[in-house]
């Protein structure tokens, strides 16, 4: 059974730098890629960017000065980091997994105010 | 970026009756593999979003026939032949094609 939990800090102060984890069950990251998608309250999904299987990525040109994605593959589990946060981070922020948005994670709401 | 155009931004639908939407890419969305990336996802009030149809017209395990995915290129189409009340939510394409992936604005299913 797959499983994607997200996981960090549900307030962060403007400027901070934002983590939060994502961990797998069921399927291995050497065997498939893991996204990581946005949703700020009552909009659309954004997507943020991806590790790849072999451990490449690409990130969404809007926020590539600013993210980063990476995993320890022993703990089946991707990392985000987004640094510079403002208001307008404030979203849910999913990881997904398997091929192309199979598998969802339940979500994380970060909230970004002083 | 490939931008995804859908329509209608909200459909109102009575139980038991078809609903379409539709998707238009900016681009071509043929992969170099001859693919066609296109995906279609459900995300009921409250909850994540759920794939329902990916490669364009293949249904994920455990969702209906009802649902059906067509198109090509630019230009495709989700219908519902009979809608029941478990399909309400904000219908969304995604295309994993052309990086960054991108999504539709979203359409929202309602009861009539």
């Amino acid at each position: 059974q797959v499983q994607l939990k997200e996981s960090g800090p549900g307030l962060v102060q403007p400027s901070q730098t934002l983590s939060l984890t994502c961990t797998v069950s069921g399927f291995s990251l050497m065997d498939y890629s893991v996204h990581w998608v946005r949703q700020p309250p009552g909009k659309g999904l954004e997507w943020m960017g991806r590790m790849k299987y072999d451990g490449d990525t690409y990130y969404n040109s809007a926020l590539k000065s600013r993210l980063s994605i990476s995993r320890d593959t022993s703990k089946s589990q991707v990392f985000l980091k987004m640094n510079s946060l403002q208001t307008e981070d404030t979203a849910i922020y999913y990881c997904t997994g398997g091929t192309t948005a199979h598998y969802w994670g339940q979500g994380v709401m970060v909230t970004v105010s002083s | 970026d490939v931008v995804m155009t859908q329509t209608p931004v909200s459909l109102s639908v009575a139980i038991g009756q078809p609903a379409s939407i539709s998707c238009k890419s900016s681009q071509s969305l043929v992969g170099t593999s001859g693919k066609t990336y296109l995906n279609w996802l459900l995300q009921r009030p409250g909850q994540s979003p759920k794939r329902l149809i990916y490669l364009v017209s293949k249904l994920d395990s455990g969702i209906p026939d009802r649902f059906s995915g067509s198109g090509s290129e630019t230009d495709f189409t989700l219908k519902i032949s009979r809608v029941e009340a478990d399909d309400l939510g904000v219908y969304y394409c995604l295309q994993g094609t052309h990086f960054p992936y991108t999504f539709g604005a979203g359409t929202k299913l309602e009861l009539k």
